[in-house]
C-alpha cells in the first residue's frame, strides 16, 4: 500500500528566501504525485502533479517539485517566499483501491509561515 | 471550473443525533470521497464511491455510512453523533482514471458534536 510522509510540520522562511518542504512516499509501483495547498478558511487547491512525464514539475504561483525515484521523494520548492505563501501544503500519492479508482492518500500536512 | 459544493460550512450537532452531510459536483466525475482533517493527522478518507450506488469504505469508516443515489450527489452520514466525530469534513470528486485526474475539493464542513 502506498503511503507518504512529510518531513516537517513546521517550516518557517523570510519573505524573498527559498522554500522546501520535504515529501518521502512509499509505492510498490509508478505512483502519481501531487502537492496541494490549503489557505486558511479555504478549500484545498491543486498546486502541481506528477503522473509519470517529467521528472521536473511547475506549479502554479512559482512552486515546482522534482520527482527522485532513487530517493522516493517529491520535495517541494520555491526559489523567493511570499507572504501570500502562508498556507498548509499537502503531499498526496495516488493509491489504487480495489476498484482501481485512485484513492488519494494525505500526508500529514506541512504548515509555511513566512516572516516580513 | 469544477465544482463541488457542500451544503453547510458550519454544524452544530448534539451527541446521538443522525447528522447528514451533502456534496454535490457538476462536471459529471464518476469518483467522490469525503474525507475528515485533523490538525497533526493530515486528511483521512472515510469512504468513496466510484459510480452510483457504488461505494468502498476508507481507512477510518467505523460511525459512518454513505448514500450515491445520484451520480452528482454524495452524502455522508453519522448515524448517531458522537463528540469524536468533530471535525472538519472535505468532500472531493475526481475522474474514473483517479490515479492520474486531479481531485477536486469542496470548501468543507465543520462540524461540531456537543
Amino acid at each position: 500500500a502506498q503511503s507518504v510522509t512529510q518531513l516537517d510540520s513546521h517550516v518557517s522562511v523570510s519573505e524573498g528566501t527559498p522554500v522546501l518542504l520535504r515529501c518521502n512516499y512509499s509505492s510498490s509501483y509508478s505512483p502519481s504525485l501531487f502537492w496541494y495547498v490549503q489557505h486558511p478558511n479555504k478549500g484545498l487547491q491543486l498546486l502541481l502533479k506528477y503522473t509519470s512525464a517529467a521528472t521536473l514539475v511547475k506549479g502554479i504561483n512559482g512552486f515546482e517539485a522534482e520527482f527522485k525515484k532513487s530517493e522516493t521523494s517529491f520535495h517541494l520548492t520555491k526559489p523567493s517566499a511570499h507572504m501570500s505563501d502562508a498556507a498548509e501544503y499537502f503531499c498526496v500519492v495516488s493509491d489504487r483501491g480495489s476498484s482501481n479508482t485512485g484513492k488519494l492518500i494525505f500526508g500529514q500536512g506541512t504548515t509555511l509561515q513566512v516572516k516580513p | 471550473d469544477v465544482k463541488v459544493t457542500q451544503s453547510s460550512r458550519y454544524l452544530v450537532k448534539r451527541t446521538g443525533e443522525k447528522v447528514f452531510l451533502e456534496c454535490v459536483q457538476d462536471m459529471d466525475h464518476e469518483n467522490m470521497f469525503w474525507y475528515r482533517q485533523d490538525p497533526g493527522l493530515g486528511l483521512r478518507l472515510i469512504y468513496f464511491s466510484y459510480d452510483v450506488k457504488m461505494k468502498e469504505k476508507g481507512d477510518i469508516p467505523e460511525g459512518y455510512s454513505v448514500s450515491r443515489e445520484k451520480k452528482e450527489r454524495f452524502s455522508l452520514i453519522l448515524e448517531s453523533a458522537s463528540t469524536n466525530q468533530t471535525s472538519m469534513y472535505l468532500c472531493a470528486s475526481s475522474l474514473v482514471d483517479g490515479s492520474r485526474s486531479v481531485a477536486f475539493f469542496g470548501q468543507g464542513t465543520r462540524l461540531t458534536v456537543v
